[in-house]
C-alpha cells in the first residue's frame, strides 16, 4: 500500500516568519493530497488540498506544492501567528478510497 | 447540521470485553471512515464504506469489525478489546467524488482498554 512520510516532527518559528512541512508519498497512483490541522484536543480539520493535475495552490497565507515527479508535496505557511501552533497531516489517497496520513508536525510558533 | 457526531466520547474497557462505536452523519454522504490515532503514528485507517451496506478493510482492520446498515451511520466494533486498543477512534466522512473538498472528521472517542 500506499506509504506517506512527512518531515519535521516538529518545528518552532517565530511569529511572522514562514513555515514548510514536507511529505513524500510511495505510491505514483496516488492523486490526491489533503493537509489537516489538528489543535490540541480536537479534531482533524481540512485547511487546504491538491490534486495531481496541479502544481500549486494557495489560499491566504497558506500553500500547497506538489511535485509528481519527485512525489513529494509540502505545506507553506507565511506570516506565521500564534493560531497557527497545531499539529499538522499530510495524506494521500488514490481515488478518495483510502487515505494515508503522514505521522505529523508540531508546529510552534514563539509570539 | 450536527455534521460528524460520535458515541460515546469517552470509554474505559477491560480486557475482554466489547463495546460499539456509534458514528452518524447528516449530510447525506456516501464515504464513511475509521481511523485511529495513537502518538506519534497519525491516523491509521481501520475500516471504510463506500455505501450503504458496504465495507472494506484499511490498513489496520485486526480486531475491529464494522457495518453499515443505514447511510447516516457507521458502527465500528471491537469483539474483545485488547490493551493494544487503547487508542482515539476518529470517525469521518465525505461526498462521492473529490471534486469536493475532502475529509469531515468527527470529534473523537477516546477508548482506554485496562
Amino acid at each position: 500500500g500506499e506509504n506517506v512520510e512527512q518531515h519535521p516532527s516538529t518545528l518552532s518559528v517565530q511569529e511572522g516568519d514562514s513555515a514548510v512541512i514536507k511529505c513524500t508519498y510511495s505510491d505514483s497512483a496516488s492523486n490526491y493530497f489533503p493537509w489537516y490541522k489538528q489543535e490540541l484536543g480536537k479534531r482533524p480539520q481540512l485547511i487546504i488540498d491538491i490534486r495531481s493535475n496541479v502544481g500549486e495552490k494557495k489560499d491566504q497565507r497558506i500553500a500547497v506544492t506538489l511535485n509528481k515527479t519527485a512525489k513529494h508535496f509540502s505545506l507553506h505557511i507565511t506570516e506565521t501567528q500564534p493560531e497557527d501552533s497545531a499539529v499538522y497531516f499530510c495524506a494521500a489517497s488514490i481515488r478518495g478510497n483510502q487515505f494515508y496520513f503522514g505521522t505529523g508536525t508540531s508546529l510552534t510558533v514563539i509570539p | 447540521n450536527a455534521g460528524v457526531t460520535q458515541t460515546p466520547k469517552f470509554r474505559v474497557l477491560k480486557t475482554g470485553q466489547s463495546m460499539t462505536l456509534l458514528c452518524a452523519q447528516d449530510m447525506n454522504h456516501e464515504y464513511m471512515y475509521w481511523y485511529r490515532q495513537d502518538p506519534g503514528m497519525g491516523l491509521r485507517l481501520i475500516h471504510y464504506s463506500v455505501g450503504e451496506g458496504t465495507t472494506a478493510k484499511g490498513e489496520v482492520p485486526d480486531g475491529y469489525n464494522v457495518s453499515r446498515l443505514k447511510k447516516q451511520n457507521f458502527l465500528l466494533g471491537l469483539e474483545s478489546a485488547a490493551p493494544s486498543q487503547t487508542s482515539v477512534y476518529f470517525c469521518a466522512s465525505r461526498p462521492l467524488g473529490l471534486a469536493v473538498e475532502g475529509q469531515y472528521f468527527g470529534p473523537g472517542t477516546r477508548l482506554t482498554v485496562t
